[in-house]
């Protein structure tokens, strides 16, 4: 059963401006990490931020930050002043049982 | 960085062949993945294997088998390939079971 939603299949952003891709999970975990990768155009699948569940604060990495609301069990990404090259596939990834499951994935789409 | 190989970027088999896809992981990972990638579905996972001839099944292990003689190499293996396993194949690493993983740039399959 599918337990990462990501309900934005496409998202499209002006160059510059800020988007927001969400994300929900459901785990059973007390203690976990929460995991957004970039899948860029015919290119490797990367880490873009990581945030640990016990930790209140939000996690940040340049550009890149999350919303986490654990009670509610949403992860959203946000990307300030979207740049060309932040266009890709981005997906949400949360621990279940033995493994890691994956959402569908959001296109983000850059425009000049 | 670590770094994680994949045998072929792109294969077209024919329907009955059996197909090997090879995955290396330079990084002494214990954790190794198999994940099948398709529009709309995100990457769900075939199989994985937590040591040396290890293996566990993930949501969709029917066709497939894998192989891990060592502890840097795990391959998905194919018995009988039929058409509706045309999909991109991700192979993927990690240190711990729940934390980040690295992936390979992908094996795009088509079986015709």
């Amino acid at each position: 059963a599918q337990t990462v939603t990501q309900s934005q299949p496409e998202m499209s952003v002006q160059e510059a401006e800020t988007v927001t891709l969400s994300c929900t999970y459901d785990t059973s975990e007390s203690d976990y990490y929460l995991f957004w990768y970039k899948q860029p155009p015919s290119r490797q699948m990367i880490l873009v931020i990581r945030q640990e569940a016990y930790k209140q604060q939000n996690a940040t990495e340049n550009r890149f930050s999350v919303n986490f609301q654990k009670a509610a069990k949403s992860f959203s990404l946000k990307i300030s002043d979207s740049q060309l090259g932040d266009a890709a596939m981005y997906f949400c990834a949360s621990p279940n049982n033995n493994d890691m499951r994956f959402g569908a994935g959001t296109r983000l789409t850059v425009k000049p | 960085d670590v770094k994680v190989t994949q045998s072929s970027r792109y294969l077209v088999k024919r329907t009955g062949e059996k197909v090997f896809l090879e995955c290396v992981q330079d990084m002494d990972h214990e954790n190794m993945f198999w994940y099948r990638q398709d529009p709309g579905l995100g990457l769900r996972l075939i199989y994985f294997s937590y040591d040396v001839k290890m293996k566990e099944k993930g949501d969709i292990p029917e066709g497939y088998s894998v192989s891990r003689e060592k502890k840097e190499r795990f391959s998905l293996i194919l018995e009988s390939a039929s058409t509706n396993q045309t999909s991109m194949y991700l192979c993927a690493s990690s240190l711990v079971r729940y934390n980040e993983q690295f992936f390979g740039p992908g094996t795009r399959l088509t079986v015709l």
